[in-house]
């Protein structure tokens, strides 16, 4: 346990639901990511989020949604999704947006079908 | 961004030290050198970063170049572990320090097997 969890670890949707990812982390850190890793791509970062306000939309779709209700938890609403928003969605968090190092979480392995 | 170049893979043997090179020649003067690795099914995980001196800790050291162009990521021992994608990365000074470039951008890093 890295002391970033996310939740579900593994997801299969089909393209007309709605989902929700979760993330918490009780590490005391004030910023939160969300990273997107497509197979045999490098890391993507969607979302930054520091002291629950949003900072950073890296020209994601609106078919995600995130949410940053306090500093310790952080949601991706999914809906009508595609085929090729299959991926593995990554939380992070850092003591803020400042030069910290970033604590990952497992991830959570979504497949659109 | 400034941008970071690795080999795409190397190979190392179990109990040998390993030097993970990284090519960074456009980096500014304020610029962090950052070193993650991913181990398969897993999130990254911080390893180490620096900004001019060398630095150690639990896990491994960095030695960066005196014009700071490159930088070396050193694992003393490696284990099996250790077989990862290891990513060397720029980052700008955050919001706090005056900057506005503080984003962590990864590339694809360097591919290591670890052999028994």
């Amino acid at each position: 346990e890295t002391g970033v969890t996310q939740t579900p670890r593994h997801l299969v949707m089909g393209m007309t639901n709605k989902k929700s990812l979760k993330c918490e982390q009780h590490l005391g850190h004030n910023a939160m990511y969300w990273y997107k890793q497509s197979a045999k791509k490098p890391l993507e970062l969607m979302f930054v989020y520091n002291f629950k306000e949003q900072t950073e939309n890296n020209s994601v779709p609106s078919r995600f949604s995130p949410e940053c209700p306090n500093s310790s938890h952080l949601f991706l609403h999914l809906h009508t999704l595609q085929p090729e928003d299959s991926a593995l969605y990554l939380c992070a968090s850092s003591q803020d947006t400042d030069n910290y190092g970033y604590t990952f979480g497992s991830g959570t392995r979504l497949t659109v079908v | 961004d400034a941008k970071t170049t690795q080999p795409n893979s190397m190979e190392s043997n179990e109990e040998e030290p390993v030097h993970l090179p990284c090519n960074h020649s456009t980096i500014s003067g304020t610029d962090y050198i950052h070193w993650y690795r991913q181990l398969p099914s897993q999130g990254p995980e911080y390893v180490i970063h620096g900004l001019t001196s060398n630095v150690n800790n639990r896990m491994a050291s960095l030695a960066i170049a005196e014009d700071r162009k490159s930088s070396t990521l050193i694992l003393h021992r490696a284990t099996l572990r250790d077989a990862a994608v290891y990513y060397c990365i720029l980052r700008a000074p955050g919001l706090y320090s005056g900057g506005s470039n503080y984003k962590l951008t990864f590339g694809k890093g360097t591919l290591l097997t670890v052999n028994p």
